[in-house]
């Protein structure tokens, strides 16, 4: 019965490709949120979505495109991966804004 | 940009030492959480301080909110090995977004038995 779900739990690529990291939780959660993580463990908050419409958008490139189909589900699609993308991207919820989030164990992104 | 500054950003000590870590900025926190995030897992909330002055205690881990919601710290009283994780702050600022969280870059801790 885990709470945030990733899938996949790894994701080894080549540069120039386009893929998705999918996420799911069953909290009954209103706002879901996106993560990356550098090789250095610094936490920065990517996007943030509060029953299904987008809230923060942190300058984030526009090869990143996040999309949400209902409360549960926030997926992360990247196109052209570049080196720089490598790292661990973490999907979090929570109750509403403002309130303690419950994160997923990750999706460690390896661009070769 | 609202910055959070988190020391040290490595420990290492022996079983049965305390430790603090301290988490600040020059701008007021509406909210400030801590979490521990171990090895191939994510961050795992700790606690949450919001009133200034706050202190919470949670088994040998005591947090502190500072009066003018611009610090917090984490004290441990006699680490044991299981402590060992990287602790994070974040923070909901005041005045800002409640979407918002902004973290600190962590204290790696390492508890030798």
């Amino acid at each position: 019965d885990t709470a945030v779900s990733q899938t996949p739990k790894y994701l080894v690529t080549q540069m120039g490709n386009d893929k998705s990291i999918k996420c799911e939780q069953n909290l009954g959660h209103d706002t879901m949120y996106w993560y990356k993580q550098d090789s250095k463990k610094f936490l920065k908050i990517m996007f943030s979505y509060n029953n299904k419409e987008l809230i923060i958008n942190e300058t984030v490139p526009n090869r990143f495109s996040p999309k949400s189909p209902d409360k549960a589900h926030l997926n992360l699609h990247i196109n052209s991966l570049e080196l720089g993308d490598s790292a661990v991207y973490f999907c979090a919820s929570s109750p509403q804004g403002r309130q303690p989030q419950h994160f997923g164990d990750g999706t460690r992104l390896s661009i070769l | 940009t609202q910055l959070l500054e988190q020391s040290p950003q490595f420990l290492s000590i022996q079983e049965g030492e305390n430790l603090t870590v301290y988490c600040n900025s020059s701008s007021v926190f509406s909210s400030l959480q801590w979490y521990r995030q171990e090895p191939g897992e994510g961050p795992v909330l700790l606690v949450t301080v919001v009133t200034g002055g706050e202190v919470k205690k949670l088994k040998r881990l005591t947090f502190q909110f500072g009066d003018a919601r611009k610090d917090s710290s984490l004290h441990i009283t006699a680490a044991q090995p299981g402590d060992t994780g990287l602790y994070l702050c974040a923070a909901l600022f005041s005045g800002g977004s409640n979407y918002k969280l902004t973290f600190g870059k962590g204290t790696l801790l390492t508890v030798n038995p």
